[in-house]
């Protein structure tokens, strides 16, 4: 069974920082995501990574196979960005995701 | 853009009722995923389905739980006889490739 750990648990910081929450797992997988879920308990795909790093907007997402991690990083944050990010992982096919505790994110004017 | 939906998005229900929650994936789509999260944890796999039967399932999955695709756009959750602990939000996802998954907005379910 995989296990999914993410650091900080919580995160708190000023407007236009730069934000880096941390993801590692126990066994190999097929493909990591990061899931975005805000207050009202929606849960939107952000990425979806099985190798090495992708970028969309201000969102850029790395994963080290050897070492399962993977990071998230926000540039230049902004307070809509506050939310709960998500790590979760599969071996894809109907495997279901394993998911993280999630990194509760609050970005202050 | 074609997104997967969830009715209702809360219900209440007394103890020991059945309950049918329903979602409508993305029509091209071949797998489908039913999740929970309870208030304050995890989200937790329940139970997957594909070609028209449940794939894998958690430990969570018990008897009580039951799943159907009827009618081919339908993709259903039924739980026997709720207890007070199937409290949760849960959400149905569905996948055309089994890798990209995409959530539905949730159903907020209350056992009084």
């Amino acid at each position: 069974k995989n296990e999914v750990e993410q650091s900080p648990q919580n995160l708190t910081a000023q407007e236009g920082e730069f934000i880096t929450i941390n993801c590692s797992y126990s066994v190999g997988i097929s493909a990591l995501h990061w899931l975005q879920q805000h207050p009202g308990g929606g849960i939107v795909s952000l990425f979806m990574l099985s190798s090495g790093k992708k970028k969309h907007g201000r969102l850029i997402a790395t994963i080290n196979i050897q070492e399962k991690h993977s990071s998230l990083h926000i540039t230049a944050s902004h307070p809509r960005d506050s939310a709960v990010y998500i790590c979760a992982v599969s071996k894809g096919g109907a495997d279901g995701l394993t998911f993280g505790k999630g990194t509760h994110l609050i970005i202050q004017p | 853009e074609p997104e997967v939906t969830q009715t209702p998005s809360h219900q209440v229900t007394q103890m020991g009722q059945e309950v049918i929650l329903r979602c409508v994936p993305i029509s091209n789509h071949l797998y489908f995923y039913w999740y929970r999260q309870i208030l304050g944890q995890k989200v937790e796999f329940l139970v997957s389905f594909y070609n028209n039967e449940i794939s894998e399932k958690s430990e969570i999955f018990d008897d009580q739980f039951s799943v159907e695709r009827p009618d081919g756009s339908n993709f259903t959750l039924k739980i026997r006889s709720t207890k007070l602990e199937d409290s949760a939000m849960y959400f149905c996802a569905s996948s055309r490739t089994g890798t990209e998954q995409y959530f539905g907005p949730g159903t907020r379910l209350t056992v009084t």
